[in-house]
């Protein structure tokens, strides 16, 4: 089956821009991920859906970061007003069931801030 | 924050030979995992250790999970040119939900 989908792949914007990112998670999965990462680092958490339930967004960095899930699948990850410092790859991620288990991503899209 | 830190950070090795890298927590955890990173896009999850196992293998891979000293280690036998990546150790810490990801050892694999 499909795995998870990420657009756009790269996005390039201007400082000050709203961008949206979208993640397909894999059908089925009910729980989805957001991660970043700067260039040669780990990944850090920014926020985490499960099911129906409120998400946990204790990784976003600023409120300059927000994310919805519609229907329980779809998700999209808004940055407004972006900053040089938000250039990074953004991963999704998504598992069958909240907890600790394997997580699978998708390709990630690669945001560049100029 | 980045709980878990990997070490080496970069490894060059020759075709054939084995790799090993390492990854140091500080939590409790579930259990940990080892991913795959190809040209700093989506991770390829490689295998998953419960905190109640010792040792895990998968084909030419090898984990090993230390509590006591909160640290793992990846083998990789016989190593190919296709294996060169980066590899990251990330925990399923206790009571949270999201993975905590090292930084990373970048590994290079010479035809």
């Amino acid at each position: 089956g499909a795995g998870v989908s990420q657009s756009p792949s790269n996005k390039v914007t201007e400082k000050g821009k709203d961008v949206e990112l979208r993640c397909d998670p894999i059908s089925g999965h009910t729980a989805l991920y957001w991660y970043r990462q700067s260039l040669g680092q780990g990944l850090e958490f920014l926020i985490y859906f499960q099911g129906n339930s409120a998400p946990d967004k204790s990784g976003l960095p600023s409120d300059r970061f927000s994310a919805e899930r519609t229907g329980g699948s779809v998700s999209t990850l808004t940055i407004q007003r972006t900053q040089q410092e938000d250039s990074a790859v953004y991963l999704c991620a998504s598992s069958k069931a909240g907890g600790p288990e394997t997580q699978y991503f998708g390709p990630g899209t690669r945001l560049l801030v100029l | 924050s980045q709980q878990g830190e990997e070490d080496p950070q970069a490894l060059s090795i020759q075709e054939g030979e084995n790799a090993t890298m390492n990854c140091s927590y500080k939590t409790s955890i579930n259990n940990l995992q080892w991913y795959r990173q190809n040209s700093g896009r989506g991770l390829v999850h490689l295998i998953l250790i419960r905190s109640n196992e010792r040792e895990k293998h998968s084909g030419r891979l090898r984990v090993t999970l230390d509590t006591s000293k909160k640290s793992s280690s990846l083998l990789i036998t016989a190593s190919r040119a296709a294996d060169t990546a980066s590899y990251f150790c990330a925990t399923a810490d206790t009571g949270r939900r999201a993975l905590t990801f090292g930084s990373g050892t970048r590994l290079q694999v010479q035809p």
